[in-house]
């Protein structure tokens, strides 16, 4: 079975400052991964997703995570935090079955809450 | 934009009552999911839904829970006989295809005294 590490449960980071959160995940095969953001009392909002092709995919507000297979890593990162960047982060990865029907759950990590520090 | 959306977004109820959690997902996606999120942990599957039946489940999702997709627009999730430990947040998601982005709901928070 698969599962996520995300191993920061806190990251303080200064507003402007660049970012990284740190992802692992294992699994046997190649998975497909993706980050969500969860603010306060609010859903998950899909940040990027991974799935194949270029290691390094870009995703919506200035965020990019990078797949290292070597080191089955998916950060996240951003150069550049804005206050409105404090929120829960979730990494998830979800498992590439054969053909056929179904639909796959994913998989998340415990989270990383990120403060932002005017 | 399209958005799915789950009612209510606050629901308490006493142990041993049935619950009945209700998710509109996206109106051209084909693919269901109900997620748990115990207060201050992390988010957990409970179960998947494809062409009218379950396509997968959790540990979690054992004889208590059901899911039903009553007509084209709904999907349930049913607690049976809500046990304290069911409080929690409840997200329901689809997506286009069994891998594709799927999209969350912005929640149902369960709460059992």
């Amino acid at each position: 079975a698969q599962s996520v590490t995300q191993p920061d449960i806190h990251i303080t980071v200064s507003e402007g400052a660049s970012l990284e959160l740190r992802c692992n995940y294992s699994y046997g095969a190649t998975p497909y991964l993706f980050w969500y953001v969860q603010s306060p009392g609010q859903g998950l909002q899909l940040l990027l997703k991974y799935f194949s092709g270029d290691t390094l995919v870009q995703g919506i507000k200035g965020f990019e995570a990078e797949f290292k297979r070597s080191q089955s890593s998916f950060n996240l990162r951003k150069p550049s935090v804005h206050w409105s960047d404090a929120a829960e982060y979730f990494c998830a990865v979800g498992a590439r079955m054969g053909s056929g029907g179904g639909a796959d759950g994913l998989t998340f990590g415990k989270g990383t809450h990120l403060i932002i520090q005017p | 934009e399209p958005e799915v959306t789950q009612t209510p977004s606050h629901q308490v109820t006493q142990m041993g009552q049935e619950v009945i959690l209700r998710c509109v997902p996206i109106s051209n996606h084909l693919y269901f999911y109900w997620y748990r999120q115990i207060l201050g942990q992390k988010v957990e599957f409970l179960v998947s839904f494809y062409n009218n039946e379950i396509s997968e489940k959790s540990e979690i999702f054992d004889d208590q829970f059901s899911v039903e997709r009553p007509d084209g627009s709904n999907f349930t999730l049913k607690i049976r006989s809500t046990k304290l430990e069911d409080s929690a947040m409840y997200f329901c998601a689809s997506s286009t295809n069994r891998q594709g982005e799927q999209y969350f709901g912005p929640g149902t928070r369960l709460t059992v005294t």
